[in-house]
């Protein structure tokens, strides 16, 4: 099993949708938890960090659920912007940072 | 610019050549990782340091793949004897041990990989 495992998509959703994307992990002992942005052929751009109470920026929320294993991210007000894959990712035994394969958003007009 | 930088940005090389990548990391940051992404896929971690020492490296990073951190900024990573399936994004970041952005990971442009 993955340590890390996202719902690759796409989503395709149109411009104002509001959509949400999960990820699940594995090893309940996991520590800190992370969204990143990739556009096509760039790096990853860390968009925010996950906290167990929550995080919130702009239209963009995350929330952490240790009983379920999962994190998820709610972007609000879609912009074609947005359109990116998405990659959760969490540091886990040794300081391993592990993510998974990314979701695919496209925000149509 | 203060963010991290990867050196060359692209590399093209045949089978059986060995290749090295550079990686300058945010200057106050202690830690350092590399991954490797191909497509359709998330950066796989290959291994990290703190500092100079190396802590940890993947299990599936073969014995053709080296790294060193020599004075614990910039970082190389060797691959020899290289394979087809060697080809890949080869992604650097780095992370601070401190506040702010505890364990926050900042990634370079990376290095593309092509192994004819």
């Amino acid at each position: 099993r993955k340590e890390v495992e996202q719902d690759p998509g796409p989503f395709n959703v149109p411009e104002g949708a509001t959509v949400a994307f999960n990820c699940t992990y594995s090893n309940s002992a996991s520590q800190s938890f992370f969204w990143y942005r990739q556009d096509c052929r760039k790096e990853p751009k860390l968009l925010m960090s996950v906290y167990s109470s929550g995080n919130e920026d702009g239209r963009f929320t995350a929330q952490l659920n240790r009983a379920s294993q999962y994190i998820s991210l709610l972007i609000r007000d879609s912009k074609l912007s947005d359109s990116a894959t998405y990659l959760c990712g969490n540091l886990g035994n040794f300081n391993k940072f592990y993510f998974g394969s990314g979701t695919k958003l496209n925000v149509k007009p | 610019d203060t963010g991290v930088s990867q050196n060359p940005r692209h590399k093209i090389t045949k089978r059986g050549q060995n290749v090295t990548f550079r990686c300058d990391p945010i200057s106050e940051h202690n830690r350092l990782y590399w991954y490797r992404q191909t497509l359709g896929q998330g950066p796989e971690f290959l291994t990290y340091f703190q500092n100079e020492a190396q802590l940890e490296k993947s299990r599936l990073l073969s014995d053709r793949f080296s790294a060193e951190r020599p004075k614990g900024s910039f970082s190389t990573l060797e691959i020899q004897r290289t394979e087809q399936g060697d080809s890949a994004m080869y992604l650097c970041a780095s992370s601070s041990r401190d506040s702010p952005g505890y364990n926050e990971q900042f990634f370079g442009p990376g290095t593309r990989l092509t192994v004819l």
